[in-house]
């Protein structure tokens, strides 16, 4: 099994910039989670889908901040216009939860975002 | 809501010292509780789970019990490696509250030789 597919490992872009992150989640996992990860706020949740449908966005910073997921095997979170604030990694996981009866997560490697 | 505190870092020790990275937690229902890891320039990957008072979990040497009366999940391990270094987070998750795992701040280890 491939795991969790992330694109790209590293974005460097200039600020105004519109950045386009992917993710590829499991074969047959039906939750997707977009995190952000920094030094100063840690692990924080932003969006997370079910089967395709957005359940939770509040964890999304601003309306500069938008995700989409139109098949069970492909998400973007799209960020338009960037600002030097919102480097960091970001970090995509999947569940299944009709296998998973505790939730267990399974994350992807990650992309660095940097915002010059 | 639900929430997760763990001891802060950096923590550094010795090859083969004694680990104890303390966890607590607050929740309304009866939530699964984790350890993840995650080692330089990887994502998080699950160590052990407990999904009941009094589960032990274990893997790679390291085990953390689920305390419902102290409502914590300490991580420890006998001996550690060089090769334990890495962020390691507390986390809990309640389908009560949906599928969402609530994560810890994250506990930096360094092992040193």
């Amino acid at each position: 099994d491939a795991g969790v597919i992330q694109s790209p490992r590293h974005e460097v872009t200039e600020m105004g910039q519109e950045v386009t992150l992917r993710c590829k989640p499991i074969s047959g996992h039906d939750y997707l989670f977009w995190y952000r990860q920094t030094m100063m706020r840690g692990l924080e949740l932003l969006i997370y889908f079910n089967n395709n449908v957005p359940i939770d966005d509040s964890g999304m910073p601003e309306d500069r901040f938008s995700a989409k997921m139109p098949n069970a095997s492909f998400s973007t979170l799209k960020i338009q216009p960037s600002e030097p604030r919102d480097s960091a990694v970001y970090f995509c996981a999947s569940i299944n939860q009709a296998v998973s009866s505790y939730n267990e997560q399974f994350f992807g490697p990650g992309t660095r975002l940097t915002v010059l | 809501g639900n929430s997760v505190t763990q001891m802060e870092g950096p923590v550094t020790l010795s090859e083969e010292a004694f680990l104890t990275i303390n966890c607590t937690y607050t929740a309304t229902g009866y939530p699964s509780l984790f350890w993840y890891v995650q080692y330089p320039g990887e994502g998080l990957q699950l160590l052990l789970k407990a999904t009941k008072a009094d589960d032990k979990g274990s893997n790679k040497g390291f085990e953390a019990t689920y305390r419902k009366e102290t409502t914590s999940f300490h991580l420890e391990k006998g001996s550690v490696q060089v090769s334990d270094s890495a962020v390691y987070f507390c986390a809990l998750s309640d389908r009560t509250g949906g599928f969402k795992t609530i994560f810890g701040a994250g506990t930096r280890l360094f092992v040193k030789a």
